[in-house]
């Protein structure tokens, strides 16, 4: 069974551009969470999406968005990209459905480095 | 107010010398606690799924307690291989979010 897969898995961006991320779940898996991780914050949720729609919502200001597709793809866009940004931003997919939340499976993760 | 954390903050063994890493909570209502290990620059990888008080989980050199207010990740005669940072997280409701810890960084020394 593939695991989660994530592209691009590096990104050099500039201060004020936009960037969006990609990636794919587990076959079958339903719910799809983003996390950020840097080494003074450690991991920081994002958002969740299941069967197309958020479910859940971290801290984050706006400038933080994202969507999952009906094949429960998902992506993530970070506009006007700021230093701060600089993160290696992860996805887990997880089989929760209707019986509720089960384990997180990570992707590798996509590195984002913003100058 | 929700929260995880975990101690110590780094660990530095010899190999085959044996250890507990710890990870407090202070979440009502705990659905689950999951174990996570991770690798420098990939994503955590999943170890196990804690329910309730008492529950126990093995896997190779690692066993995973739970108690109400905490929950141990023994490490017995460690290998170089098992150096990594573990990380504890947790889940108040089946349909909210996943609250991770800060992460332990075990080193084991040959």
């Amino acid at each position: 069974k593939a695991g989660v897969t994530q592209t691009p898995r590096y990104l050099i961006k500039t201060r004020g551009q936009q960037v969006t991320l990609s990636c794919s779940p587990i076959s079958g898996h339903r719910s799809v969470s983003w996390y950020q991780q840097t080494p003074g914050q450690g991991l920081q949720f994002l958002f969740e999406y299941f069967s197309e729609t958020q479910r859940n919502k971290g801290n984050f200001p706006g400038r933080f968005s994202g969507r999952q597709f009906s094949n429960s793809r998902s992506e993530m866009n970070v506009s006007t990209l700021e230093l701060g940004d600089s993160a290696l931003y992860l996805c887990a997919s997880s089989g929760a459905g209707t019986s509720g939340y089960n384990e997180q499976f990570f992707g590798p993760g996509t590195r984002l480095t913003v100058l | 107010e929700d929260q995880v954390t975990q101690s110590p903050e780094a660990l530095r063994l010899q190999e085959g010398e044996s250890s507990s890493l710890n990870c407090s909570y202070t979440v009502s209502g705990l659905r689950g606690l999951f174990w996570y290990r991770q690798d420098p620059g990939k994503g955590p990888e999943f170890l196990f799924t804690l329910y309730s008080a008492g529950e126990e989980k093995e896997k190779e050199r690692l066993k995973a307690t739970l108690t109400k207010k905490e929950s141990f990740l023994h490490i017995t005669a460690p290998k170089p291989e098992d150096s990594a940072t573990y990380l504890c997280a947790v889940l108040k409701t089946s349909y909210d979010k996943v609250i991770f810890g800060p992460g332990t960084s075990l080193s084991v020394i040959p």
